[in-house]
């Protein structure tokens, strides 16, 4: 069954380290998102992607930088971690035009992340 | 279940006149609602939320919502639409009890503003 990939689920980390996190879809969409929830539960677009090679910053800063060298993979890096970045982290991946509206997404089941 | 709907699946108003987006909700608890837009080519942007206190909830780009719990309905709202507004709005719910769970998003409304 096609879906979308996140790992890990939960990661707790030490301040200053760096982390990875990963995302991959199996659907072979072109675009992939990676969305930042906060505590009030709304998601906010901070790097998306319209295929390989092709990254774009989202509505909201982040000191995270991501990469698409495949397809199917969109991964998000830290390379400092910090107590600010504690939050709920969601990739997120839709159909080329055509399919423009939130059906086309499909979310991955997150990853919350906890800098100590 | 909780679910939301979007009952129109285009709205169209000229610019200049106020404009209204619908939402009707259903969740067992108490929802927390939200309203994103989604521009071309796009991933979702954040506009509003509602979680508790004043019903009138005010957004970016002059958007508001307006709260109605016996109606179940989050109406999205501008008092003057632009042709920059033009794009796909989508209102969303999640249940405000227990611990994290998926958003659950309407099928979306395209707003066209017509020159």
């Amino acid at each position: 069954e096609a879906d979308i990939y996140q790992t890990p689920r939960y990661l707790v980390i030490g301040t200053g380290k760096k982390i990875t996190l990963e995302c991959s879809q199996t659907m072979g969409h072109d675009k992939m998102y990676w969305y930042q929830q906060d505590p009030g539960m709304e998601l906010h677009l901070i790097h998306y992607s319209y295929g390989v090679n092709s990254t774009e910053k989202g509505d909201l800063s982040s000191e995270s930088t991501v990469s698409r060298i495949r397809t199917e993979h969109f991964p998000l890096t830290l390379e400092s971690a910090r107590p600010s970045h504690t939050s709920q982290y969601l990739c997120a991946s839709s159909d080329s035009p055509g399919h423009p509206g939130v059906l086309g997404y499909t979310f991955g089941s997150g990853t919350r992340l906890t800098v100590v | 279940a909780q679910s939301v709907a979007q009952p129109e699946d285009q709205v169209n108003v000229a610019e200049g006149n106020p404009l209204t987006v619908k939402c009707t909700y259903s969740v067992s608890g108490n929802p927390y609602l939200f309203w994103y837009v989604q521009y071309p080519n796009r991933g979702l942007q954040f506009l509003l939320k509602y979680i508790t206190g004043d019903n009138l909830v005010k957004g970016s780009y002059g958007f508001e919502a307006e709260f109605n719990k016996s109606q179940t309905s989050f109406h999205l709202k501008k008092p003057s639409a632009l042709v920059s507004d033009s794009a796909l709005y989508f209102c969303a719910v999640r249940d405000m009890r227990g611990g994290y769970q998926k958003v659950t998003f309407g099928t979306g409304t395209k707003l066209q503003v017509i020159p």
